[in-house]
């Protein structure tokens, strides 16, 4: 079967650095996204993926291993703003999306 | 705000009602979606239409009935539903289907309630 795993939850203090990981299974690949997901709002895309290595994109950066099956989406100088949902999805060979269940980050002052 | 608008926002319907759900994407998208998301579970495919027609149906019950009338409207109609029912419910859209970097862009969802 197809599996997206992802933390269910993680904490980190305002300024600091943190990383989400991201691992997968799934039949067929054509690219790994990320998305912030606020409360009660709709996800926003971040990032994506499809070559191995390191995306910056600001304080964002999203990195890929496809020999792994495994990403990760860096958030430096945390903000407060930056409590969210952060959802990991994989296209797998029928250009379906594959979504993990999202990894809730909480930041604290 | 990001070009995909779904109304209503939020949703309580019994169990022997019939409600729709409207979803109008400004983007000039040729793919449409529908998702549930429940509580801490992954988003789930319901249904995608690329060019008004429906590409893909994952295995959903029949109490739901989705309508694409053109590439800018999706609608899902709703019938005799159960309390698991009870999700919220995205609708999204992208540039096309069939090619990897087709980002999704989502609405706000509809908050749904079964009672």
């Amino acid at each position: 079967g197809q599996n997206i795993d992802q933390p269910t939850e993680m904490t980190a203090t305002e300024g600091a650095i943190v990383q989400i990981n991201c691992t997968y299974q799934t039949s067929g690949f054509n690219g790994l996204f990320w998305y912030q997901q606020h409360a009660g709002e709709a996800p926003t895309f971040l990032s994506y993926n499809v070559l191995d290595g390191l995306e910056e994109k600001g304080r964002f950066s999203s990195f890929l291993s496809r020999s792994k099956g495994y990403s990760y989406l860096l958030l430096k100088e945390l903000q407060m703003k930056d409590s969210a949902s952060y959802l990991c999805a994989v296209m797998d060979s029928n250009y379906q999306l594959i979504w993990g269940a999202g990894t809730k980050l909480i930041i604290k002052p | 705000e990001t070009g995909v608008t779904q109304t209503p926002r939020h949703l309580v319907m019994g169990m022997t009602n019939k409600k729709s759900l409207k979803c109008e994407q400004h983007l000039g998208h040729n793919a449409m979606y529908w998702y549930k998301q429940s509580a801490k579970k992954p988003l789930e495919l319901m249904f995608v239409y690329s060019l008004e027609e429906r590409v893909e149906n994952n295995s959903v019950p029949s109490r739901f009935s989705p309508e694409c009338p053109n590439s800018s409207h999706l609608f899902l109609h709703l019938h005799t539903l159960q309390p698991e029912d009870s999700a919220l419910y995205l609708c999204a859209s992208s540039q096309g289907i069939g090619q990897g970097d087709y980002e999704q862009y989502f609405g706000p969802g509809t908050r749904l309630t079964v009672t």
